[in-house]
């Protein structure tokens, strides 16, 4: 089956500039995770969603950071008035909680803030 | 401490040699372990949970010792694909969160 999607691939975008970067779970997967990494470094964990429930933002690095999951399946992540610092890639992973909380990684979305 | 430490290596090994890899936690209500593989500039792929009992898949064998809080991970007879960098992931009990390690990494060559 389809495994999770994210689009787009690279996006290279000005400092100052919003982006948004998306995500699509695999089908029946109930959780959704982002996270960040950049490079050289390890993950670093930033919004979960699970089913309906209110998400867990705990790891947001600030208030320019956001996040929606529609319908229970797609995501968007939004970075506002974006910094050099902000640069990574941006992968997004679900799961299904009757799984052992095994997680399945899109491809990422690589940020390049100018 | 960290949540999850992993010695970052690299370790550089020949073809066929067997290597452990070992990953401390220090949360004793830790309850799932994962071990992951990322190739160089790939995502995350999940390599094999570890389970209490430990377990095996091919030349791949994983363990959890929960007394001293590691579980390690032990490849034999490496191949040059098995090139990469191996996280740890452990979640704690009542939290949905896993905590990743910062991988170590692994060079087998020629």
């Amino acid at each position: 089956g389809a495994g999770v999607s994210q689009s787009p691939s690279n996006k290279v975008t000005e400092k100052g500039k919003d982006v948004e970067l998306r995500c699509d779970p695999i089908s029946g997967h109930t959780a959704l995770y982002w996270y960040r990494q950049s490079l050289g470094q390890g993950l670093e964990f930033l919004i979960y969603f699970q089913g309906n429930s209110a998400p867990d933002k705990s790891g947001l690095p600030s208030d320019r950071f956001s996040a929606e999951r529609t319908g229970g399946s797609v995501s968007t992540l939004t970075i506002q008035r974006t910094q050099q610092e902000d640069s990574a890639v941006y992968l997004c992973a679900s799961s299904s909680a009757t799984a052992s909380y095994e997680q399945y990684f899109g491809p990422g979305t690589r940020l390049t803030v100018t | 401490r960290k949540e999850v430490e992993q010695d970052p290596g690299p370790f550089n090994v020949p073809e066929g040699a067997t290597v452990a890899f070992n990953c401390t936690y220090s949360n004793s209500a830790s309850q799932s372990f994962f071990w992951y593989r990322q190739d160089c500039r790939k995502e995350p792929k999940l390599l094999m949970s570890v389970y209490s009992s430990g377990n095996e898949d091919g030349r791949f064998t994983a363990q959890l010792n929960r007394a001293s809080q590691y579980i390690s991970l032990l490849i034999r007879d490496s191949k040059l694909s098995d090139s990469a960098t191996y996280l740890c992931v452990v979640r704690s009990g009542g939290s949905y969160i896993p905590t990743f390690g910062r991988g170590t990494s692994l060079i087998v060559h020629p």
